[in-house]
């Protein structure tokens, strides 16, 4: 059964770059039946995708972060990173990482317990 | 972007209550929708994929019915599990998208 394990908590202050990275056990991220994704969540709030990154090194990211947005892959450690550039106190959330199926549609169907991004001065 | 709109925002019921979430997409998703289900402190749980398909594990008093732009979760029987939050999210068009939830509370 797969794992995702997300790092423990990150604080930064606003303009710092928010690099997360996300260890997956008991599947290989260089499978290609599988994209391998992130989704934040703020405080009380709704659930946003942010993006996903397929074995071929292919992404696709939510318009809303592109600009300041990588994701990448490194298959020899089967792990795959986000990085976010010059945050604000609006990306403080839970940052989950997450595998993305397909099966007659694409579903998320396993998380990372999540982690906790603060930005604050 | 696709909008979902989830209805309604909360709801209270019983142990045993039959409850039912709807979601409605801005336009047409076909069948791609799935459902989750968020206990507090925890990640989101695939229930329902490609509107109707139960997930493997899932019990089968989760239901997912629906296609075009509205769809609907039924919970035949509410368990003290499943007092929790409950997305939908659209999977037609990139970005991906939510709706806000459904936080179903005891009664």
């Amino acid at each position: 059964q797969v794992q995702l394990q997300e790092p423990g908590p990150r604080l930064l202050k606003p303009s710092q770059t928010l690099s997360l990275t996300c260890t997956v056990s008991g599947d290989s991220i260089s499978s290609t039946t599988y994209y391998w994704s992130w989704i934040r969540q703020s405080a009380g709030k709704g659930l946003d995708w942010i993006g996903r990154i397929y074995a071929s090194g292919d992404t696709n990211y939510n318009p809303s972060l592109q600009s300041r947005l990588t994701i990448s892959l490194d298959t020899s450690k089967n792990q795959f990173s986000l990085r976010l550039t010059s945050v604000t106190a609006a990306d403080t959330a839970v940052y989950y990482c997450a595998r993305e199926n397909y099966l007659r549609a694409y579903h998320i169907d396993s998380w990372g317990q999540g982690t906790l991004v603060t930005v604050s001065s | 972007d696709f909008q979902m709109t989830q209805s309604p925002s909360s709801l209270s019921a019983s142990v045993g209550d039959r409850v039912t979430i709807t979601c409605r997409a801005s336009q047409t998703i076909i069948m791609y929708l799935n459902w989750y289900r968020q206990k507090p402190g925890k990640a989101p749980e695939l229930l329902i994929y490609a509107a109707s398909s139960l997930q493997s594990g899932v019990p089968s008093r989760f239901s997912g019915s629906g296609s075009g732009i509205d769809f609907t979760l039924t919970i035949s029987s509410l368990q003290p599990e499943d007092f929790a939050t409950y997305y939908c999210q659209q999977t037609y068009g990139t970005p991906w998208t939510f709706g806000q939830g459904t936080k179903v509370e005891i009664k």
